[in-house]
């Protein structure tokens, strides 16, 4: 079965720092772009940070850029989300993602295929 | 970055309805569009990626149309499981972007 299994989250105070993992297992996890997308209380999707396979192509969201940092260890089947300097609109479910991988006729497709259960991270004094 | 605009935010269906969601882009992006249906305390789960293509598992009564700026998202026959909230998300370029939301309630 493909799943991932997000870890890590907690409260934490503003500037502090935390580090998420997100766990693949049941699909070859080095042959696929994976991403960070939160969620805030009561409120819609945000992208984070997109990571690929190798490591070469590293996209954050402006929100976050020069605070987050997105990895992954490919032995290991994990992605990671150090996350720095937090700030209260940090607050949310934190989802990681496996891409889709969709490619037809020359055309590649992303989407966020696998989503994890989540991890809840809370920025508060 | 793109925006993606959905309508409406929230509407109220009856078991056995058909629903129309629309998403719009603030640009054209072909067809990188994909759909996403949250039930609440849930993960997010793909339903339709690539404006029109269903998702392995998802039932046949959701389809995917639209491309360019706009986009629908159709539920044929409104299942009680149906209820939940719906994004859009276009793949054309970084940073993908969703839309607002739209929850579908029961009348």
């Amino acid at each position: 079965e493909v799943q991932l299994l997000e870890s890590g989250g907690g409260l934490v105070q503003p500037g502090g720092s935390l580090r998420l993992s997100c766990a693949a297992s049941g699909f070859a996890f080095s042959n696929y772009v994976i991403s960070w997308i939160r969620q805030a209380p009561g409120k819609g999707l945000e992208w984070v940070s997109s990571l690929s396979t190798t490591g070469t192509n590293i996209y954050y969201a402006e929100s976050v850029k020069g605070r987050f940092t997105i990895s992954r260890d490919n032995s290991k089947n994990t992605l990671y989300l150090q996350m720095s300097s937090l700030r209260g609109e940090d607050t949310a479910v934190y989802y990681c993602a496996k891409d889709l991988g969709y490619c037809s006729g020359g055309t590649c497709f992303d989407a966020f295929e696998i989503w994890g259960q989540g991890t809840t991270v809370t920025v508060s004094s | 970055d793109i925006q993606m605009t959905q309508s409406p935010s929230s509407l109220s269906a009856s078991i056995g309805d058909r629903v129309i969601i629309t998403c719009r882009a603030s640009q054209s992006i072909n067809r990188y569009l994909n759909w996403y249906q949250q039930q609440p305390g849930k993960a997010p789960k793909l339903l339709i990626y690539a404006a029109s293509s269903l998702q392995d598992g998802v039932p046949s009564r959701f389809s995917g149309s639209g491309s360019g700026t706009d986009f629908t998202l159709s539920i044929r026959s409104l299942q009680p499981e149906d209820f939940a909230t719906y994004y859009c998300q276009q793949s054309l370029t970084y940073p993908p972007t969703f839309g607002g939301g739209t929850k579908v309630e029961i009348k």
